[in-house]
């Protein structure tokens, strides 16, 4: 799997856009981007996973470059139940057989009052 | 939505005992599923992948013989740590996969269970 690059931690306040970037420089053709978050002492959530288009869900936008060597999770109005660590995940296809999950240190976002 | 849940969610044991999670999908059928530890300030690790009536793969580092991984049915799968050490002590967490992929295609994960070796 593809590694990826996230900046340890993240601030935001309420209210407020909260644009998460990650960096996948050396994602193949056939993998995908993934993010999930994990609230403290919880298991992991899912949130949304693209593969080159934009795509946005009830949760979050995923942005891709062109190039795919980075992305941006965008929560459009964070509030403070979104604190968490955010996951960039590159893997296989859903389902495919190179199809594995592997976590990296994540970003800690904190949402402030 | 897909519900996937662990029991228990958290145990206490002595040293040389072994303990068995089980985790279950509760409203699909799950082909695969996927074990992970996290222990304090750390990321999730993948410890072995489960698919329905076969053998568990496990990643590299983890011992199969202390890890036992059973997927007997397309709704569970069970974790047994044998002779727990205080080492083991860890946030173990499951996930499970549906077998629809084109419908499911993200990973649900359980709300894990934490152990305690004394």
């Amino acid at each position: 799997d593809a590694k990826t690059t996230q900046p340890t931690s993240m601030d935001c306040a309420e209210g407020r856009a909260a644009n998460l970037p990650c960096n996948h420089s050396t994602i193949s053709g056939n993998e995908y981007v993934y993010w999930y978050r994990q609230i403290h002492s919880q298991g992991p959530q899912y949130i949304i996973h693209g593969l080159k288009n934009n795509e946005t869900n009830e949760m979050a936008s995923l942005i891709i470059t062109e190039d795919r060597k980075s992305s941006t999770l965008i929560l459009p109005h964070a509030t403070l139940r979104d604190t968490a660590v955010y996951y960039c995940i590159v893997s296989g296809t859903p389902g495919g057989s190179n199809y594995k999950l592997t976590f990296g240190k994540g970003t800690l976002l904190t949402v402030n009052p | 939505g897909a519900v996937v849940s662990q029991h228990p969610s958290w145990v206490i044991c002595k040293s040389g005992t072994s303990v068995k999670i089980e985790c279950r999908s509760l409203d699909f059928q799950a082909t695969t599923m996927f074990w992970y530890r996290q222990f304090p300030k750390q990321s999730l690790m993948l410890m072995a992948t489960s698919n329905e009536g076969s053998k568990a793969t496990y990643e590299q580092g983890v011992e199969k013989d202390k890890f036992l991984i059973n997927h007997a049915s397309l709704t569970l799968s069970t974790l047994t740590v044998t002779s727990a050490h205080p080492e083991d002590s860890s946030f173990y967490i499951c996930s499970a996969r549906a077998g629809d992929w084109s419908s499911y295609n993200e990973q649900f994960f359980g709300p894990g269970t934490r152990l305690t070796v004394l």
